[in-house]
């Protein structure tokens, strides 16, 4: 199986600032990364799929890049609805993995 | 819109079976696979498996060796996932979620259902 690997494991970060989480596959995945938002007692929320794309609807401070191993989801202006859990998930091989998740939490 | 509504008991015991159904409207079920993930508490999420509700082909995760099994009623738009020989291991958050490729599939996912948190305790 693929091993995703985010990093930090957790953050804290006020209103506006610009986060960065990074994810790291344990072989090439291509662009075969997709991101996904979850709140406390949620569902995961898809936010990015293929490394960049932005899922519909999903506000234009979120970006996703990378290619190959190296991944990163960043959030332009942290806004107060974004404190929530963050997990990258490669779509490349089956199964289907998911990172860790990173957890943004208010400073 | 599009909503998956997922109902099962919440607490089993050891050694038993579980089932939930994910009842799927605002979309032709038919042209969309459907997964199933699961979270243990304070663990990543880890998918299980898929079904085609088009033509019932799935496919399954061998972490769980033969354990899970996905079927669906096309007529009630749900589908269903088995967990058999459970153990405490199992408790965890159960989603449904829908494949975000329209008639193939893509292996990421666009809606989810709720979660049904099932704990496997004696």
């Amino acid at each position: 199986d693929i091993q995703m690997t985010q990093s930090p494991s957790s953050l804290s970060a006020s209103v506006g600032d610009r986060v960065t989480i990074t994810c790291r596959a344990s072989q090439n995945i291509i662009s075969y990364l997709n991101w996904y938002q979850q709140k406390p007692g949620k569902a995961p929320n898809l936010l990015i799929f293929s490394a960049s794309t932005l899922e519909s609807g999903v506000p234009s401070r979120f970006s996703g890049s990378g290619f190959g191993t190296d991944f990163t989801l960043t959030i332009s202006s942290l806004q107060p609805e974004d404190f929530a859990s963050y997990y990258c998930q490669q779509n490349y091989s089956p199964p289907v993995t998911f990172g860790g998740g990173t957890k943004v939490g208010i400073k | 819109q599009v909503q998956l509504v997922q109902s099962g008991a919440e607490v089993e015991k050891p050694g038993a079976s579980m089932k939930i159904s994910c009842k799927a409207s605002g979309f032709t079920f038919t042209e969309y696979n459907m997964h199933w993930v699961r979270q243990a508490p304070g663990q990543r999420l880890e998918w299980m498996g898929w079904i085609n509700p088009g033509n019932g082909d799935t496919g399954y995760s061998q972490h769980f060796q033969g354990r899970v099994t996905i079927t669906r009623d096309t007529s009630a738009n749900t589908a269903y996932m088995d967990l058999s020989s459970l153990t405490s291991d199992d408790t965890a958050v159960y989603y449904c979620a829908r494949d975000a490729g329209y008639t193939f599939s893509r292996h990421y996912f666009d809606y989810w259902g709720q979660g049904i948190l099932v704990t496997v305790s004696s």
